[in-house]
């Protein structure tokens, strides 16, 4: 069975150049986290969405980070613009349901390590 | 609320040795408490989880974890490394109810000697 899919894997782009990120989840699953992963900051959650609708986004660092989640297979998380310090690996992750995210059942997919120069 | 804080940054054991990650946790309410393991360029995935009944829990590639309320701590234990238990461990905390969301800690590098 496939296991979340997150591309690119590596994205290399200049200050002030948008970023997209992309996540498919596993199928069924109806709850879907986007995770920072820093050295300094460790793993944060920026946003959370159950059955494609936004519950959380107290995470999320600034006006230039948005998430998206058109449809029940695929989601988003777009910078714009991008700053150095938006450097990270980018976590997607996916749950059948937010009591089972809750009891651990949390699928993450390979990241996509972002650098921006 | 909730936090995690896990106790070294990076821990060293030799092969066959026994490894202990300390996690201190903080939960206003009944907390739910996890170890996850992140392999290098990997996602995260589920080592074990506590969240109600026996205190302490097996979980994959023999670890085991247990839950002290009194100490507030969920320690992760193996007896024996292996060379491939080298990773990055996070425990994690989340409540019991409603859309609480997970509380990782900072994680803790494991590196195994031989």
């Amino acid at each position: 069975d496939a296991g979340v899919i997150q591309s690119p894997r590596h994205e290399v782009t200049e200050m002030g150049q948008e970023v997209t990120l992309r996540c498919k989840p596993i199928s069924g699953h109806n709850s879907l986290f986007w995770y920072r992963q820093t050295m300094m900051r460790g793993l944060e959650l920026l946003i959370y969405f159950n059955n494609n609708v936004p519950i959380d986004d107290s995470g999320m660092p600034e006006d230039r980070f948005s998430a998206k989640m058109p449809n029940a297979s695929f989601s988003t998380l777009k910078i714009q613009p991008s700053e150095p310090r938006d450097s990270a690996v980018y976590f997607c992750a996916s749950s059948p349901t937010l009591l089972a995210a809750n009891t651990g059942e949390l699928f993450f997919g390979e990241g996509s390590r972002l650098t921006v120069l | 609320a909730q936090s995690v804080t896990q106790l070294g940054s990076h821990v060293s054991v030799s092969e066959g040795a026994l490894v202990l990650l300390r996690c201190n946790y903080s939960s206003s309410v009944p907390p739910y408490l996890f170890w996850y393991v992140q392999y290098p360029n990997q996602g995260l995935q589920l080592l074990l989880k506590y969240t109600t009944g026996a205190t302490l829990v097996k979980g994959i590639n023999g670890f085991e974890a247990e839950f002290k309320k009194s100490e507030t701590s969920f320690h992760l234990t193996k007896p024996s490394a292996h060379m491939s238990d080298a990773a990055e461990y996070f425990c994690a905390v989340s409540g019991f109810q409603g859309a609480q969301k997970l509380v990782f800690g900072q994680g803790t590098r494991l590196t195994i000697n031989p």
